[in-house]
Formats: structure tokens, sequence, C-alpha cells
């Protein structure tokens, strides 16, 4: 079956715009995890989504936001970026939260100019 | 915040070594994992130890982890080339989404 896949995989953005990241879990999928990862910092967990409803939320600003749709798909927003949000965007579907393993995306590298 | 911390945070072996890495975390847990993740990419999952468990054994991976030390240690044996990756812990919160290290990168020469 397909893995989750994460669109665009590649994106370049000037400060003070906005950008829409989407991801499509594996099928039968429900919830939906995103990931912010930095060579500075690491992997730090953004939100996570389930049954179209945010679950839990990472320690970042208001500008950070995502949504789940009902076929379990999901985007993440940030809105007036800037240099700092550079990073690899990593998406993570499991069967229901707490299942445990994740299956990862490829991300979506987004540079800000 | 992260809730795991990889030591070392890089390793350079040669093909054939055992490579041992270490995880500390903070907090109670129900299972701790090991993922990797090569350049740039997406990450996999690799083995998952839970709280009640000692030792866990997935073909040449090695997994141990002590509850009372807050510590777990992957082992990779016979290490090849293409081991060569980031190797990530992750433990569950107690809202059980996933925590994770800062990684150790692993680089094994031919």
């Amino acid at each position: 079956k397909a893995g989750v896949t994460q669109t665009p995989r590649y994106l370049i953005k000037t400060r003070g715009q906005q950008v829409t990241l989407s991801c499509s879990p594996i099928s039968g999928h429900r919830s939906v995890s995103w990931y912010q990862q930095t060579p500075g910092q690491g992997l730090q967990f953004l939100f996570e989504y389930f049954s179209e409803t945010q679950r839990n939320k990472g320690n970042f600003p208001g500008r950070f936001s995502g949504r789940q749709f009902s076929n379990s798909r999901s985007e993440m927003n940030v809105s007036t970026l800037e240099l700092g949000d550079s990073a690899l965007y990593l998406c993570a579907s499991s069967l229901v939260p707490g299942a445990n393993v994740l299956t990862f995306g490829a991300g979506s590298r987004l540079t800000v100019l | 915040s992260q809730q795991g911390e990889e030591d070392p945070q890089a390793l350079s072996i040669q093909e054939g070594e055992n490579a041992t890495m270490n995880c500390s975390y903070k907090t109670s847990i129900n299972n701790l994992q090991w993922y990797r993740q090569n350049s740039g990419r997406g990450l996999v999952h690799l083995i998952l130890i839970r709280s009640n468990e000692r030792e866990k054994h997935s073909g040449r991976l090695r997994v141990t982890l002590d509850t009372s030390k807050k510590s777990s240690s992957l082992l990779i044996t016979a290490s090849r080339a293409a081991d060569t990756a980031s190797y990530f812990c992750a433990t569950d919160s107690n809202n059980n989404d996933m925590r994770f290290g800062a990684g150790t990168r692993l680089t094994v020469k031919p």
C-alpha cells in the first residue's frame, strides 16, 4: 500500500509569506502528527490530529496551525514566515493515537529567504 | 519539547565493528522506540521496547531498556556501510504523542 505522502517536497518562500504543507497518511491510518526538524533543535513535535480534531500541540507560536479532513489527510500552515522556520517538516501517521509506531513521509523541505 | 537525549551525538566506526548508541529520557514511559533516518529523508521505525521489557532483538539490532535509570541503548552488530544514518530514540508522553531526541549520527566506513 502507498506510504505517507507529503507535498510539496521542496519549496522556497520569503519572510512574511505563508505556506501550506500537505500530508496524506497511509490508507486506514486516522492519526497524523507533524514534526519540525532543524539541525540545531532536532525533531520538535508540532501537533497531532485524530478524527479532524487536534489532540496535542507542541510549544510553537500561533503562526503554526493545522487541520485534518474527513479523509484523514492533513495540512499545516505557517503564516508570517521567519528565517528560523527553515526546516524539514515531517508528517507521520498511525492507526490511532497511542498506536505507537509512526510511519513517516519523506518530508517537505522549506527554505525561507 | 524533546523527551529523549541520544549519546553520542556522532559516532564513526569501521565496517564490521559494533555500534552502540544511548538514549536517556526524563519522565515515565509506556514504551521506547528507535528510528533511523537517512540523510534528509523521513524516519523509519526500527524497534519498539515496552516499559516492562529489558531487552529486545531484531536481526542485527539489540535494544536494552533500564527504566530505573531512564535509559536505553541500541546496539548494531557487524555494521555495514549501509547502516550510515542518524538514529533517534522516541518516547511517548502522557498524551501519547511521540517525542524524539536529537539523534546520533552514525558513519560506517567501508
